[in-house]
């Protein structure tokens, strides 16, 4: 079945950091999620890529689609406190419809004030 | 809107007892998703519903488990008999009709130990 690989598993940052999260998948995605989970929370949506190469920002989150839409990274500039939690990716499962999302183990973020 | 609502919140019991996790999902959303997280495994897909039907339940662990979705505002998750093995988060989740944005919607999940 397909996998959803995301390294680093763990990240410490101090705060003013840049952070990056990278995502792989072992098969092509038609699009690709991102989901932010804080520390005792749920899973809560980020934002969707569609398109090969895409490259979407959210204040001081860069998300971008690789060109064979197979990888995706998170980029967080200056991290912040706010920042803290778990940041997974999810892709639809191949050639069963867009609505079945297979997670990434996630890359916990802590910022160190 | 109040979003996705689960419960209980939290679900303390014994070995060999039946245990029901709850969810509403948002009004006129025809997806709906159990998930189950653990240190170990992460977020893993237990079931879904399109429309109050079942489509994929490859992901739920064994007979022990079984979930309902008897109408479109109300599902169940049931765990019978539990086993310390299935301690874990169990998050309910829904998403919006058929189209290009499926974003899913997460409750705030059920925090379940099994002594």
């Amino acid at each position: 079945g397909q996998q959803v690989m995301q390294i680093p598993q763990y990240q410490h940052v101090q705060e003013g950091e840049d952070f990056t999260t990278y995502c792989n998948s072992s098969t092509t995605l038609s699009n690709i999620q991102w989901y932010k989970q804080r520390p005792g929370g749920h899973p809560v949506f980020l934002i969707q890529l569609v398109k090969s190469g895409e490259v979407k920002k959210q204040k001081r989150l860069t998300f971008q689609f690789g060109e064979a839409k197979k990888n995706s990274s998170l980029h967080i500039t200056a991290t912040q406190t706010t920042d803290v939690g778990t940041y997974f990716c999810a892709g639809p499962e191949s050639g069963a419809g867009s609505y079945q999302l297979t997670f990434g183990k996630g890359t916990k973020l802590s910022v160190i004030p | 809107d109040a979003g996705v609502i689960q419960s209980p919140r939290h679900e303390v019991t014994e070995m060999g007892q039946e245990v029901t996790l709850r969810c509403k999902p948002i009004s006129g959303h025809d997806y709906l998703f159990w998930y189950r997280q653990t240190m170990m495994r992460g977020l893993e897909l237990l079931i879904y519903f399109n429309n109050n039907v079942p489509i994929d339940d490859s992901g739920m662990p064994e007979d022990r488990f079984s979930a309902k979705m008897p109408n479109a505002s109300f599902s169940t998750l049931k765990i019978q008999p539990s086993e310390p093995r299935d301690s874990a988060v169990y998050f309910c989740a829904s998403s919006p009709r058929a189209g290009a944005y499926n974003e899913q919607f997460f409750g705030p999940g059920t925090r379940l130990t099994v002594l």
